[in-house]
């Protein structure tokens, strides 16, 4: 079965630094998605993107995070001066053509520690 | 802002035992997704529904999707080790993002 993949499993980075996080969806999906879960708390959207343009973003979405689909099948999530609160596990997720509210497959996740 | 609850934060339970997690929407929802997370994992989608007063039913578990679309709830009879997790709905209601809940942590002591 087809599985959204994202790189890497876990990164490190020191404070004030820029961090990219990588996604892969799944390959006729059209809908792609960055959330973020902080330790032992609910799943946060950030934003979602369609159509090579971010539909909706959140109040955490701001001028510090951007995301970019480089070529036809990476999904980033770029950081720029990372904070230490930004520690988090972030999820890549993608659906399928058709309505946008479909059933969304995550991949493992990044986990991100911010020193 | 859109605020979606859940009910009880946290459920431990004997094996065999029934299991109920409520969702509380502030809103009226589209439609409602049911995920999985188990621990150390990535939520995995369960279910979808979309009618006013839906149920329905994957083996041991059943879905029901309140009669305003605005609370859903999930049942698991007899619980299994297998079924430990946080459980997530999650919400849209017409905006362009999904909107998880707050979650309930199972835990099913053997």
């Amino acid at each position: 079965e087809p599985e959204v993949t994202q790189t890497p499993s876990h990164q490190v980075t020191q404070m004030g630094q820029e961090v990219i996080l990588r996604c892969v969806p799944i390959s006729n999906h059209l809908y792609f998605y960055w959330y973020r879960q902080i330790l032992g708390q609910k799943v946060e959207f950030l934003v979602s993107f369609y159509n090579n343009e971010i539909s909706e973003k959140s109040e955490i979405f701001d001028d510090q995070f951007s995301v970019e689909r480089p070529d036809g099948s990476n999904f980033t999530l770029k950081i720029r001066s990372t904070k230490l609160e930004d520690s988090a596990m972030y999820f890549c997720a993608s659906s399928p053509p058709g309505a946008r509210n479909q059933p969304q497959h995550f991949g493992d996740g990044t986990r991100l520690s911010i020193l | 802002g859109q605020q979606v609850m859940q009910i009880p934060q946290y459920q431990h339970v004997q094996e065999g035992e029934d299991f109920t997690t409520y969702c509380n929407s502030s809103t009226t929802l589209s439609n409602i997704q049911w995920y999985k997370q188990r621990p150390g994992g990535h939520p995995v989608f369960l279910i979808q529904l979309v009618k006013s007063g839906e149920v329905k039913k994957q083996k041991r578990l059943t879905f029901q999707f309140g009669e305003a679309k605005k609370n859903s709830s999930l049942h698991i009879t007899a619980t299994q080790t297998t079924d430990v997790g946080t459980y997530f709905c999650a919400g849209w209601a017409g905006a362009n993002n999904l909107f998880f809940g707050t979650g309930t942590r199972l835990t099913v002591i053997p």
